[in-house]
């Protein structure tokens, strides 16, 4: 059974203190690794899209990376709007029978 | 160009009672997949339709069901309520093309409240 774990479930930081997200996975064939941003109330927000080993990605103040177990989504620098919970995603599967398992997120508040 | 969109945004049901759910999803998005949210379990996959097809399943009973029509608008039901099925349900939509960018949009979800 796929499995999607994150770390750690929450984490607090002091603007402008970087920090890494961690997101580790055990899938079949998988396919592509996703990283979405909730806010309270909302529905997940898409990020970035990792699809092999060694792949980066960069959106401001977010870079993800991928190795062949887990993902980081390091964050330079934070602002408080930085804050929200983050989720990680893995589509796993072949031909038209693909899976996406999320894990349970990690909680970041950027205080002032 | 417009987001998924999910009707209604608040619900208040009672336990027995029945609830269908409604999502539209981007245009030229083929793929739907429904998500049950909650504090303790994160997003759970429910089921995922592409051109009127359910394509996969995840591990929920039988009280859940969903389709989709020809225009790719999809709705859920779930009959039967219990007070677990309380929950934030979320519709997202992708491209669904095996093998191309599967990245998935998601609405802003549906909250069910079961009394």
């Amino acid at each position: 059974e796929d499995q999607v774990t994150q770390s750690p479930e929450a984490l607090r930081l002091q603007e402008g203190e970087s920090s890494s997200l961690n997101c580790s996975y055990t899938v079949s064939g998988l396919r592509g690794l996703f990283w979405y941003r909730q806010d309270p109330g909302k529905g997940p927000e898409f990020l970035f899209t990792l699809y092999s080993a060694g792949e980066e990605k960069e959106k401001e103040r977010l870079k993800a990376t991928l190795t062949k177990k887990e993902s980081f989504l390091h964050i330079t620098a934070p602002k408080p709007e930085d804050s929200a919970t983050y989720l990680c995603a893995v589509q796993a599967g072949s031909g038209g029978y693909q899976k996406v398992t999320f894990g349970i997120g990690t909680k970041l508040q950027v205080i002032p | 160009k417009a987001g998924v969109t999910q009707t209604p945004r608040y619900l208040i049901k009672t336990r027995g009672q029945q609830v269908t759910l409604s999502c539209s999803p981007i245009s030229g998005h083929r793929s739907v997949s429904w998500y049950q949210q909650t504090p303790g379990q994160g997003l759970q996959f429910l089921f995922e339709y592409f051109s009127e097809t359910q394509r996969n399943k995840g591990n929920f009973p039988g009280r859940f069901s969903g389709r989709q029509f020809s225009n790719s608008r999809s709705e859920m039901n779930v009959s039967t309520l219990e007070l677990g099925d309380s929950a934030l349900y979320l519709c997202a939509s992708s491209l669904g093309v095996s093998g191309s960018y599967n990245e998935q949009f998601f609405g802003p979800g549906t909250r069910l409240t079961v009394l």
